[in-house]
């Protein structure tokens, strides 16, 4: 079975703190998302990227940006967090065109 | 860009009943639409999908239908079952570029099956 995590499932941060996401997924997918979910909104894709070191911006990447140094990893971070960012960030991966797996999500609060 | 509404926000039915999620989408060169399931807790699975040279998919107890002169499509769950209680989101497809199937999801909805 594919298996994507995340670092964490709960997580509470100050504004104008720098906050790191880390996925990881054990498939060998070229493919990595990192999308946000919020209430009515559904999934809004912040970046994703194809390749180590390859990323593109998806539909909210203000604020964001994301590293991809190794295949199985995928880490997204706020430069300085502020409170419109409090969301569930919710990581995926697929390979082609296929399906995307996702992970269990990270909620985060920042106050 | 594409654009995804999903109806209902909530849906309460009888285990037993039917309950049927539709969605509508805005780019007519939309031509994949996968389902997905949200547990309590999880992230969202897959479910079933459909690509725009088929006009109705079946898994079971859930089919897909789809009828791009309208641009809609809607999910259907016959039999419902308490563990059928989650939060559905459809998306729909555009753009394929490096990164495979960019998807567009809709605004979800709840699902409570009552036993």
């Amino acid at each position: 079975d594919v298996k994507v995590t995340q670092s964490s499932r709960y997580l509470v941060k100050r504004t104008g703190e720098k906050v790191f996401l880390e996925c990881v997924q054990d498939m060998d997918h070229e493919n990595m998302f990192w999308y946000r979910q919020d209430p009515g909104l559904g999934l809004r894709l912040i970046y994703f990227s194809y390749d180590v070191k390859m990323k593109e911006k998806g539909d909210i990447p203000e604020g964001y940006s994301v590293s991809r140094e190794k295949k199985e990893r995928f880490s997204l971070i706020l430069e300085s967090a502020s409170t419109n960012q409090t969301s569930m960030y919710l990581c995926a991966s697929s390979v082609g065109t296929s399906e995307q797996y996702f992970g269990p999500g990270t909620r985060l609060t920042v106050t | 860009g594409e654009n995804v509404e999903q109806h209902p926000s909530t849906l309460s039915v009888q285990e037993g009943d039917s309950a049927v999620i539709k969605c509508t989408y805005s780019d007519s060169a939309s031509n994949y639409f996968p389902w997905y399931k949200q547990e309590l807790g999880k992230g969202p699975q897959l479910i079933i999908d459909i690509r725009s040279n088929v006009g109705e998919k079946k898994d079971q107890r859930i089919a897909v239908t789809l009828n791009k002169t309208a641009k809609h499509f809607s999910l259907h769950i016959t039999e419902t079952q308490p563990e059928d209680s989650a939060v559905y989101f459809c998306a729909a497809s555009s753009r394929s570029n490096n990164a495979g199937n960019m998807l567009t999801f809709g605004g979800g909805t709840r699902l409570m099956v009552k036993p």
